[in-house]
């Protein structure tokens, strides 16, 4: 099962910040959060991940909770080709080998 | 460099019928896997293997056989195609391990009969 929740859904003015949120109480203290998107129909693209210190790359910011309980993806200055399902996931360790689990996520529309 | 790519892109079987889906990468990743997507659903793994000879299941593999004979392909058959099985086929590879990011092909959208 997904350990993560997330919202739906989500709107966000175009060149507004987007901030997606992500609960992930029950993770593992050496467990990776991970952000993916889905555009329309095509397939996944990786976006960030991080353990517990906050990262950012050309893409987005990750803020992740001291307590590691909860993350926030920020995408500083939405544009419409940022409408998409937005996935947040913990890497599961629990099995033989580590795997990541897709929930439904967030659906992000952003409007002029 | 193509990345992932994923054969065919459509699919309509009648029950019963088997076909595979091939998958195929050029970037020498050793992580390859298999996910389904139905209507209004996040991602569920059916497959997956970690190099050359070794496979494993995921969360729903039943239906479902895999092989990974080169480190370049790892194509999913269907033996006996039933309507639940009607969804999005991705598959995606990665360098090592589920640590590093994953590459997702294009899909194939399969409709069962």
């Amino acid at each position: 099962d997904a350990k993560t929740t997330q919202p739906p859904s989500m709107d966000c003015a175009e060149g507004r910040a987007a901030n997606l949120p992500c609960n992930h109480s029950t993770i593992s203290g050496n467990e990776y959060v991970y952000w993916y998107r889905q555009i329309h129909s095509q397939g996944p693209q990786y976006i960030i991940h991080g353990l517990k210190n906050n990262e950012t790359n050309e893409m987005a910011s990750l803020i992740i909770t001291e307590d590691r309980k909860s993350s926030t993806l920020i995408l500083p200055h939405a544009t419409l080709r940022d409408t998409a399902v937005y996935y947040c996931i913990a890497e599961d360790n629990t099995g033989t080998a580590s795997k990541l689990t897709f929930g439904t996520g967030t659906r992000l529309q952003v409007t002029l | 460099n193509a990345g992932v790519t994923q054969t065919p892109k459509f699919q309509v079987l009648k029950t019963g019928q088997s076909m595979t889906l091939q998958c195929a990468q050029d970037m020498n990743h050793e992580y390859m896997s298999w996910y389904r997507q139905d209507p209004g659903m996040g991602l569920r793994l059916i497959h997956y293997s970690v190099g050359a000879g070794i496979t494993d299941q995921g969360e729903v593999p039943n239906g479902y056989n895999v092989s990974r004979s080169t480190t370049e392909d790892f194509p999913l058959r269907l033996l006996s195609a039933a309507p639940s099985q009607t969804s999005v086929y991705f598959c995606a590879s990665g360098w090592r391990g589920w640590s590093d990011t994953q590459y997702f092909g294009p899909g194939t959208r399969l409709t069962v009969l």
